[in-house]
């Protein structure tokens, strides 16, 4: 299958700081990521599309000024929760479609702890 | 609103102990039913890829269906390596996932 390789895995970081997070598809092209979110026992919830070249489409509730999303290039999307608060503490995902397969493959994962 | 519900929640087996899982799911336009593997602290790790009802998918011990309204993935004789959290997400004009069923196979 195609892998996705995400960038830290685990992070730890004081309130008020940012942290950036990297998402790369490494044997196929993405001109679509997708950023996801995950609280302990709960599913995946879909934060925002990256778009390569061209502005990011948030869900609702989604502060696009906290999560900042780039996908500067067809194998690389970044996430920067911006002044991160403790309550932003999560498990953040990506995910990249292999369009010809119509199959979406994660990253391992970035566990945020905001102190 | 397109919706997918697994169950159980949780689900305790002893090994050799064959089972079922659940998704249950309406979608409007249904472009593809999927199951995921998720290991604690890590992404999910895809597994199938049903299309239509009436498909059927095989891998080692895995086994999932489709019909209308839900799909199972069925568990041959699991192994304690089977104990994970299984994801089905449905594609429909969005990708939608279920909360997930948490497997444990006991020795």
């Amino acid at each position: 299958g195609a892998v996705v390789s995400q960038h830290p895995s685990r992070v730890i970081c004081k309130s008020g700081t940012s942290v950036k997070i990297e998402c790369r598809s490494l044997d196929f092209q993405a001109t679509t990521m997708f950023w996801y979110r995950q609280f302990p026992k709960q599913s995946l919830m879909l934060m925002a599309t990256s778009n390569e070249g061209s502005k990011a489409t948030y869900e609702q509730g989604v502060e696009k000024d906290k999560f900042l999303i780039n996908h500067a290039s067809l194998t690389l999307s970044t996430l920067t929760v911006t002044s991160a608060h403790p309550e932003d503490s999560s498990f953040y995902i990506c995910s990249a479609p292999v369009q010809t397969k119509n199959i979406q493959y994660f990253g391992a994962g970035t566990r945020l702890s905001v102190l | 609103e397109d919706q997918v519900t697994q169950s159980p929640e949780a689900l305790r087996l002893q090994e050799g102990e064959s089972s079922s899982l659940n998704c249950s799911y309406t979608v409007s336009g249904l472009r593809g039913l999927f199951w995921y593997r998720q290991d604690p602290g890590k992404g999910p790790e895809f597994l199938f890829t049903l299309y239509s009802a009436g498909e059927e998918k095989e891998k080692e011990r895995l086994k999932a269906t489709l019909t209308k309204k839900e799909s199972f993935l069925h568990i041959t004789a699991p192994k304690p390596e089977d104990s994970a959290t299984y994801l089905c997400a449905v594609q429909g004009n969005d990708m939608r996932f279920g909360a997930g069923t948490r497997l444990t196979v006991k020795p």
